[in-house]
């Protein structure tokens, strides 16, 4: 059975631009959440999807947004890219809100420029 | 709100000793779950182990144990037999009912000694 899958796994990218992260659940997976790691803040949450809704957001601005398509999969966007958001993005899916176990992909390593 | 405190930035153990990370946390819930996670150079969480709050037994995974104090919102994790792979940072993280969203702690870097 395939894990988490992110891609791309390292992205550069100019202040300014726009980008798109993409994460694949684990197969029957039908939640899936989004984090940003920095070494100053550490792990924060960013999303939950659940079905295609958005059940819960994290304490980002409106340049971070995401979505969640009918077969599970999730992409994330970041608008306006800021040296700030040059981070570690986590993606980890789980197989139904009343499951405890969250499985993580390998990340999106994005440096802005 | 809830939050996730580790007070120890760094750990460090001799191989095959015994080592202790601690993690405090503060809720108002009374139904959570807790976890520990590993997190080694290649960047991918991994799940070590897992603690619902209803229970009161301590989870144990192999070479891996918790010592839950619900009342103390403590929950330490024991690795017991430490490896040269057992080398990695590890966060702490609280889960409300209903919600995948995790709550981690800052971190412990363990090192580990042959």
């Amino acid at each position: 059975k395939a894990g988490v899958t992110q891609t791309p796994r390292y992205l550069i990218k100019t202040r300014g631009q726009q980008v798109t992260l993409s994460c694949s659940p684990i197969s029957g997976h039908r939640s899936v959440s989004w984090y940003q790691q920095t070494p100053g803040q550490g792990l924060q949450f960013l999303f939950e999807y659940f079905s295609e809704t958005q059940r819960n957001k994290g304490n980002f601005p409106g340049r971070f947004s995401g979505r969640q398509f009918s077969n599970s999969r999730s992409e994330m966007n970041v608008s306006t890219l800021e040296l700030g958001d040059s981070a570690l993005y986590l993606c980890a899916s789980s197989l139904d809100q009343a499951n405890t176990e969250a499985f993580f992909g390998q990340g999106t390593r994005l440096t802005v420029v | 709100a809830q939050t996730v405190t580790q007070s120890q930035p760094e750990m460090s153990v001799q191989e095959a000793e015994t080592v202790t990370l601690s993690c405090t946390y503060d809720t108002s819930e009374s139904d959570y779950y807790l976890f520990w996670y590993k997190q080694p150079p290649s960047r991918q969480m991994i799940l070590v182990i897992r603690q619902e709050a209803y229970k009161q037994q301590n989870a144990t995974e192999n070479r891996f144990s918790v010592n839950f104090q619900k009342a103390a919102k403590s929950f330490s994790l024991k690795i017991s037999d430490s490896q040269l792979g057992d080398a990695a940072m590890y966060f702490c993280a609280y889960r409300s009912p209903n919600t995948d969203k995790l709550i981690f702690g800052t971190g412990t870097r363990l090192q580990v000694f042959p």
